[in-house]
């Protein structure tokens, strides 16, 4: 089956404790990105990949960092997290040249 | 202006109703356009792509006018699975970026 996959889903953390939210996809996709979500704000894009080794800054990368070693691994790294990344993360897939992405189940990260 | 702007809502209807959003965008080089679903707290999924001459996929009609730059989705005879939020995404000529509307929410009640 055809899919984004994204680890943990949910996570209880604190400020200033390391972590990593991963995220694999099956599809062979070139393009992946990481994606917050927030009441009122939108999907706001964080980070994007065109390819492995690839990766660029979106909308909101502040306190954040990715790595895309693999071409189906795009994991999300917070290496000091704070309350105001509490929010709901999507992971997304899609072919380059293509309209379809394809998302994750999402993580709901909250730091106390 | 915001690039990419739909009426938040909520647009509250009765089943069966007939009910259309809209989303404008501002960048006139804007080439493909698509309509997503976000259900509570679940991921968005592809609804529909949005074609230059409209385009029909069961109940729900997608339209296109680049004069006046919007898109809009047109749900006939509404069901209580419609309830959801309604993503407009708007991108330029070789999909580099996926432009994401803040959506519009949809409850359709008994």
């Amino acid at each position: 089956e055809a899919q984004v996959t994204q680890n943990p889903r949910y996570l209880i953390t604190v400020t200033g404790k390391k972590l990593t939210v991963t995220c694999s996809q099956n599809m062979n996709h070139e393009y992946m990105s990481w994606y917050r979500q927030d009441p009122g704000l939108g999907l706001r894009q964080i980070y994007y990949s065109m390819n492995v080794e690839v990766t660029d800054k979106g909308d909101v990368p502040e306190g954040y960092k990715v790595s895309r070693k693999e071409k189906r691994n795009f994991p999300l790294i917070l290496e000091s997290p704070s309350p105001n990344q509490t929010s709901l993360y999507f992971c997304a897939s899609r072919t380059l040249g293509e309209g379809t992405q394809y998302f994750g189940p999402g993580t709901r990260l909250t730091v106390l | 202006r915001k690039e990419v702007e739909q009426d938040p809502g909520p647009f509250n209807v009765p089943e069966g109703a007939t009910v259309a959003f809209n989303c404008t965008y501002s960048n006139s080089a804007s080439q493909s356009f698509f309509w997503y679903r976000q259900d509570c707290r679940k991921e968005p999924k592809l609804l529909m792509s949005v074609y230059s001459s409209g385009n029909e996929d069961g109940r729900f009609t997608a339209q296109l006018n680049r004069a006046s730059q919007y898109i809009s989705l047109l749900i006939r005879d509404s069901k209580l699975s419609d309830s959801a939020t309604y993503l407009c995404v708007v991108t330029p000529s070789g999909y580099s970026t996926l432009t994401f509307g803040k959506g519009t929410m949809l409850l359709v009640s008994p």
